[in-house]
């Protein structure tokens, strides 16, 4: 289903509780991302990787680690130090680099958090 | 760090009307703007992109427009269709050191065709 698998696809947690939530391409692209959508926000980006073994903070990391131990896994924990962490979350994948085609997007279908 | 300002933030149009949406980026060094459309409960999909060596790029009813002076894009929509109502994404992309790039996305435009 586009060569980018997230799941689960709807999860709830309870306050306090950490979350992983799986990312997984089979393109054999360099660069993954995480994405936290919301209404009225846009794509806010939360961190990337471009290469395994490496990642980078985005714009609103706190609260959210994550690990790049394969090229094609990149899991998003959301730990309880996330204050608001309902919301709906892209990962997107791309083949990296320098040139504007190396970095188009290929999103996943998301996964839907709910903190009860 | 890249700001991007997306306006409107809704739209509403008759079919067969064009469509216009604008997006402003903050960052000079920025060199690549795509375009993304995301229709209800589906993911993001690319459009149309941009670089920052052109000024005006086309794909059928759909065009985009760069004016790196002013420091601004357009996506172009003529021929408005039902099925062009979406949520559309601008964004920019910015080298974040090293080998890392990093795309800014603006909050999103809501555009709804009306037959």
């Amino acid at each position: 289903d586009g060569g980018i698998t997230q799941s689960p696809k709807y999860l709830f947690r309870k306050e306090g509780q950490n979350v992983t939530l799986s990312c997984e391409q089979n393109l054999n692209h360099d660069a993954m991302y995480w994405y936290r959508q919301d209404p009225g926000q846009g794509l806010r980006l939360i961190y990337y990787s471009q290469i395994v073994n490496d990642f980078q903070k985005g714009d609103i990391a706190e609260g959210y680690s994550v690990s790049r131990e394969k090229k094609e896994s990149f899991p998003l924990t959301v730990t309880s130090a996330q204050k608001n962490p309902t919301a709906f979350y892209l990962c997107a994948s791309s083949t990296g680099g320098k040139s504007s085609g190396a970095n188009v997007l290929t999103f996943g279908a998301g996964s839907r958090l709910t903190v009860l | 760090g890249e700001n991007v300002e997306q306006h409107p933030s809704t739209l509403s149009v008759q079919e067969g009307d064009s469509a216009v949406i604008k997006c402003t980026y903050s960052d000079s060094a920025s060199n690549y703007f795509p375009w993304y459309k995301q229709e209800l409960g589906k993911r993001p999909q690319l459009i149309i992109d941009i670089r920052s060596n052109v000024g005006e790029k086309k794909d059928q009813r759909i065009a985009v427009t760069l004016n790196k002076t002013a420091k601004h894009f357009s996506l172009h929509i003529t021929e408005t269709q039902p099925e062009d109502s979406a949520v559309y994404f601008c964004a920019s992309k910015l080298h974040s050191g090293g080998s890392n790039y990093k795309l800014t996305f603006g909050k999103g435009t809501l555009l709804t065709v009306n037959p």
